[in-house]
């Protein structure tokens, strides 16, 4: 069965401090690791991760697979309250589209 | 383009009820996936549809079941409605190919009393 572990489940920063997220997991096929962002109801694509060591970077938001320890990060810097919401990690496996979400990081920026 | 759209945002039912929850995909979509999202559990797998036929599915009872049609909406069907029912159902909509690039809509919040 698929696992995938966040840490931390919860945070809470000031608007400027540099977030980091964590997510393990142990799947079976694994083809890559997607990172999604939940702000009130519907997930929003953040960055898909293929390749061990590759950073994927999109604005103050980076992320960063390692294969070898079955993990990836996702960290924020500059956090504005806009950053206030659930990042969910969720490994694909080969062969279909079905993710195996994790529990989420609940990160809560105040100003 | 015209988002994941599903209906009704809200319900409430009573335990033996059944329910019906509607998804329209993205134009041009093929595959739509089912999540149930609660507080303990987090946001967990229901099944995927594509063109018609059911093409994976999770580790929930018979209750929860679901179909898709020809012009790819989606709807699933919870029977016999229990309180551990009450939760976010979220449809997401992808072009089909086993990407992991889903596309969710607001989901449709259900309350079993």
């Amino acid at each position: 069965e698929d696992k995938v572990v966040q840490s931390p489940l919860s945070l809470v920063v000031h608007e400027g401090d540099t977030v980091t997220l964590n997510c393990s997991y142990e799947v079976t096929n694994f083809r890559s690791l997607l990172w999604y962002k939940q702000e009130k109801k519907a997930p929003t694509f953040l960055f898909m991760l293929t390749s061990s060591g590759i950073e994927k970077k999109s604005g103050r938001l980076s992320s960063i697979l390692d294969k070898k320890e079955l993990s990836s990060i996702l960290n924020i810097t500059a956090t504005q309250t806009g950053d206030s919401a659930i990042y969910l990690c969720a490994p694909l496996v080969y062969g279909n589209n079905r993710l195996a979400f994790g529990k989420g990081n609940q990160v809560v920026v105040i100003p | 383009k015209a988002g994941v759209t599903q209906t009704p945002r809200y319900l409430i039912k009573t335990r033996g009820q059944q329910v019906t929850l509607s998804c329209s995909p993205i134009s041009g979509h093929r595959s739509v996936s089912w999540y149930q999202q609660t507080p303990g559990q987090g946001l967990q797998f229901l099944f995927e549809y594509f063109s018609e036929t059911q093409r994976n599915k999770g580790n929930f009872p018979g209750r929860f079941s679901g179909r898709q049609f020809s012009n790819s909406r989606s709807e699933m069907n919870v029977s016999t409605l229990e309180l551990g029912d009450s939760a976010l159902y979220l449809c997401a909509s992808s072009e089909g190919h086993p990407t992991g690039e889903l596309f969710f809509g607001e989901g449709s919040r259900l309350t079993v009393l």
